[in-house]
């Protein structure tokens, strides 16, 4: 089975500092015929549904914020927050959407407080 | 904006049957592949099912093949997910979403939870 693993499990981070997360997959997500990588980044909030942030490993989601990207290719991915605001504090999950069969494997989550 | 509504989860019995459904509104369900994804409670996310937005292609987790059946009327904007022989580990919030086979998740709805308990 496809694992996605996602590192670290927790971090604090103080405010208006950067924050990284890394994931990474067990195969590679890169599809060669179209050059992407099936990879996406995913934000939730305490009682709330996930919500996309990032999708083909680093094109950004309708209304989200440019503090917000990803970056990454293959198996090794990183989603970064260039400035941390409180209202970032969050749940955020990885994904990879190119295996076939269809799994839609998912990171364990990295929840994200401020030091 | 785009809205999912799944109906009421609750308490069931293991070994006993739910049906989940799904509202759609402020898109043409038609237009798009479904797919429900559930999370335990502390714990992450499982991908459960997809479906074609025709319905012909239904695809599952070996979690759930042969107990959970996925099915749409997109008459109706409506996805359904029938769950069968529920297992307390089935205990779970559940989420309809929007998005297409081999793409990402672009919209979820609030989510349901349901707790499989004697």
């Amino acid at each position: 089975d496809i694992v996605v693993t996602q590192s670290p499990d927790s971090l604090a981070v103080s405010l208006g500092e950067r924050a990284t997360i890394n994931c990474k997959s067990s195969q590679s997500v890169l599809f060669s015929s179209n050059n992407k990588n099936y990879l996406a980044w995913y934000q939730q909030k305490p009682g709330q549904p996930p919500k996309l942030l990032i999708y083909w490993a680093s094109t950004r989601a309708s209304g989200v914020p440019d503090r917000f990207s990803g970056s990454g290719s293959g198996t090794d991915f990183t989603l970064t927050i260039s400035t941390l605001q409180a209202e970032d504090v969050a749940v955020y999950y990885c994904q990879q959407y190119y295996s076939s069969p269809r799994m839609y494997p998912f990171g364990q989550g990295t929840e994200l407080e401020i030091k | 904006q785009v809205q999912l509504a799944e109906s009421e989860g609750g308490v069931v019995q293991p070994g006993r049957s739910l049906r989940l459904s799904c509202v759609a509104s402020e898109f043409t369900l038609s237009h798009y592949g479904m797919h429900w994804v559930r999370q335990t409670p502390g714990k992450g996310l499982n991908w459960l099912t997809f479906i074609s937005n025709h319905g012909d292609i239904e695809d599952y987790a070996d979690s759930v093949k042969g107990r959970f059946t996925v099915s749409r009327d997109n008459s109706k904007n409506t996805l359904y997910l029938q769950m069968n022989s529920l297992r307390p580990e089935d205990t779970a919030v559940y989420y309809c979403v929007r998005g297409p086979s081999h793409g990402a998740f672009f919209f979820w709805g609030h989510g349901t939870m349901v707790t499989v308990s004697s």
